[in-house]
């Protein structure tokens, strides 16, 4: 099993609908959570970090369950400009380590006209 | 502010060369990563460093691959001799260790990779 699992998609969204999907992960010492935005042929950004329960900002709202394990990704109001790839990253800290960030394989996510 | 610069963009070379990559964190950052990522297995972490010193090559594929960190603003990611398996986007992050900062990544452009 992966450590963190999405479904790729793709998310056909009409404009100015809602769209979520969700994230699960199987380390259940994972301290805190990472919503990534990566467009085509770009580099991924952060798009929301979700410490405690969730998180929102502005159109975009995260939430997490400990107890079943993932996080998901709440779009309202859809614009075309939401088109892109939606990573989730799970961080788990190790002591001399410092901190393992992993990765999803992303949800991409198409907000159509 | 400069971002994470990544050199070059495009490397385009034949199976058995040797190819590196650059990267330049962005000042003041004490970890480095280095990323590869493919459609197949998505982004992978192979290796990466705080204030210089590598913490977890546990992701390098193999002794082909290699990373130095020889200063605070420079890292290569060597591969040697290259494989078309190897063809990928290579990213290169750094974040600032400050509470839950050094959780945010900040990357590259990355460099597209094509082993012909």
């Amino acid at each position: 099993r992966k450590e963190v699992e999405q479904d790729p998609g793709p998310f056909n969204v009409p404009e100015g609908a809602t769209v979520a999907f969700n994230c699960t992960y199987s380390n259940s010492a994972s301290q805190s959570f990472f919503w990534y935005r990566q467009d085509c042929r770009k580099e991924p950004k952060l798009l929301m970090s979700v410490y405690s329960s969730g998180n929102e900002d502005g159109r975009f709202t995260a939430q997490l369950n400990r107890a079943s394990q993932y996080i998901s990704l709440l779009i309202r109001d859809s614009k075309l400009s939401d088109s892109a790839t939606y990573l989730c990253v799970v961080n788990m800290r190790i002591k001399a380590a410092g901190n393992k960030l992993t990765f999803g394989g992303g949800t991409r996510v198409l907000v159509k006209p | 502010d400069a971002g994470v610069i990544q050199s070059p963009r495009h490397e385009v070379t034949e199976m058995g060369q040797e190819v590196t990559l650059r990267c330049k964190p962005i000042s003041g950052h004490d970890y480095l990563f280095w990323y590869r990522q493919t459609m197949m297995r998505g982004l992978e972490l192979l290796i990466y460093f705080n204030n210089n010193v590598p913490i977890d090559d546990s992701g390098m594929p193999e002794d082909r691959f290699s990373a130095k960190m020889p200063n605070a603003s420079f890292s290569t990611l060597k591969i040697q001799p290259s494989e078309p398996r190897d063809s990928a986007v290579y990213f290169c992050a750094s974040s600032i260790q400050s509470g839950r900062a050094n959780e945010k990544l900040f990357f590259g452009s990355g460099t597209q990779l094509s082993v012909l």
